[in-house]
């Protein structure tokens, strides 16, 4: 099971882009990446998942490079809503699900 | 559509007692997970049902048991409650198994053993 590292916290102001990036070195052929926000006092929301190059939905974009040692979290122009936590999640067929720690996105006005 | 539900919302149990958490989902998901999530912490797998039937062990079973008893439903049970196992609990389903197969999960339930 790829174990993921992320930044703790960032800090951002509304209506700024915010990049995420979630470190995987030991990631799988067959795993997926996969990004989760929560916030407070609710369950974990799925956003994104990908598994190489770029994926874009009406939330983020998420970018992994070509190694797929890392992946980034990309969300355009946040606004306070967006204040949450954000998972990292990568896994195959049917691991062990890792959530870590996460990122606590602060978004000022 | 109610997605997951959990009940109770909050719990408050004496050390040593028992209780059992309840979940369900109307999505006619085939696989079901039960989560706890400590203070300032991410989620720990605690149990999975990959399918109605069957069930295996997360990363932190101890102290905890499960029940699929049905395809909609997936309970927890503390039988013997310590302060360790004060916690969020969170359930979640997903369409079938596998970590690239979106989660979605209920609300949550708000344990604290005394």
């Amino acid at each position: 099971l790829a174990k993921t590292t992320q930044p703790i916290s960032m800090d951002s102001y509304e209506g700024q882009e915010v990049n995420i990036t979630c470190s995987h070195n030991n990631i799988a052929t067959n795993d997926y990446i996969t990004w989760y926000q929560q916030f407070p006092s609710q369950g974990p929301r799925f956003i994104i998942q990908g598994y190489k190059t770029k994926v874009t939905n009406e939330v983020a974009s998420l970018f992994i490079p070509a190694d797929r040692k890392s992946s980034t979290l990309s969300l355009p122009r946040v606004s306070l809503s967006d204040t949450a936590v954000y998972y990292c999640l990568v896994g195959g067929a049917f691991n062990k699900f890792y959530f870590g720690s996460g990122t606590k996105l602060n978004v000022k006005p | 559509n109610a997605g997951v539900t959990q009940t109770p919302k909050f719990q408050v149990l004496k050390t040593g007692q028992s209780m059992t958490l309840q979940c369900a989902q109307d999505m006619n998901h085939n696989s079901m997970y039960w989560y706890r999530q400590d203070p300032g912490m991410g989620l720990r797998l605690i149990y999975y049902s990959a399918s109605e039937g069957t069930t295996d062990k997360g990363e932190v079973p101890n102290g905890y048991n499960v029940s699929r008893l049905n395809k909609r439903e997936f309970s927890l049970r503390l039988e013997s409650a310590a302060p360790s196992q004060t916690s969020v609990y969170f359930c979640a389903s997903s369409e079938n198994r596998g970590s690239q197969i979106p989660q979605y999960f209920g609300p949550g339930t708000r344990l604290t053993v005394l």
